[in-house]
């Protein structure tokens, strides 16, 4: 079936660096897509969200790329702080059925 | 504004128990629904409702009930715990299905 993944399961990056973050999704037709933030023994934490109709969507600190070409999704964190260690996982929706990847386990050295 | 609220946070359970896990939000979201979390897999929806009184299967329903009698609270129930439900259950709301979701924090549940 159809299924969310992410192309590492871990991430370290030095304090200061940027984080890119990558997600592959294989349902050509999903028009929506979240990522989440989820931190040790928490509930998940939307961050930022994207419509197909889009290509890139800017927060603070965060910006998601979406390339429907490839079917690829990416989450970038500008100047990554120790706060931002946690797992991060995106989510795909068709349908009002949402998807979830596992999820890629991002550490910053101090 | 208390957000998506769960209880217990942690439970162990004897194979062949019942119990259920509670989940309530104040944000007057009328979809709700339920997860299960297992290590190197992504969320899996268990069971969902998009209003009192409706409520609908999700990807892994078997073993589990749930009831939507008011717009604030989801309960899920397990008829009969098995180990393979060892897992840690999240509930969600939103104001839409395709819409943001907002989390509670979570429930951890070991059978035994």
């Amino acid at each position: 079936g159809e299924s969310v993944g992410l192309h590492l399961p871990t991430l370290s990056v030095q304090e200061g660096d940027n984080s890119i973050i990558n997600c592959a999704y294989s349902n050509s037709a999903s028009d929506y897509f979240i990522w989440y933030k989820q931190e040790s023994g928490k509930g998940p934490q939307f961050i930022i969200d994207i419509r197909s109709n889009m290509d890139k969507r800017q927060g603070q600190r965060v910006t998601v790329l979406l390339n429907k070409t490839v079917k690829h999704l990416s989450l970038q964190i500008a100047a990554t702080q120790p706060g931002d260690s946690a797992v991060y996982f995106c989510a795909e929706n068709y349908n009002n059925d949402m998807r979830f990847g596992a999820g890629t386990r991002l550490t910053v050295k101090p | 504004n208390a957000g998506v609220t769960q209880t217990p946070k942690f439970q162990v359970l004897k194979t062949g128990q019942s119990m259920t896990l509670q989940c309530a939000q104040d944000m007057n979201h009328e979809y709700m629904s339920w997860y299960r979390q297992d290590p190197g897999m992504g969320l899996r929806l268990i069971h969902y409702s998009v209003g009192a009184g409706i409520t609908d299967q999700g990807e892994v329903p078997n073993g589990y009930n749930v009831s939507r009698s008011t717009t604030e609270d989801f309960p899920l129930r397990l008829l009969s715990a098995a180990p393979s439900q060892t897992s840690v259950y999240f509930c969600a709301s939103s104001s839409g299905q395709a819409n943001e979701q907002f989390f509670g924090p979570g429930t951890r549940l070991t059978v035994l």
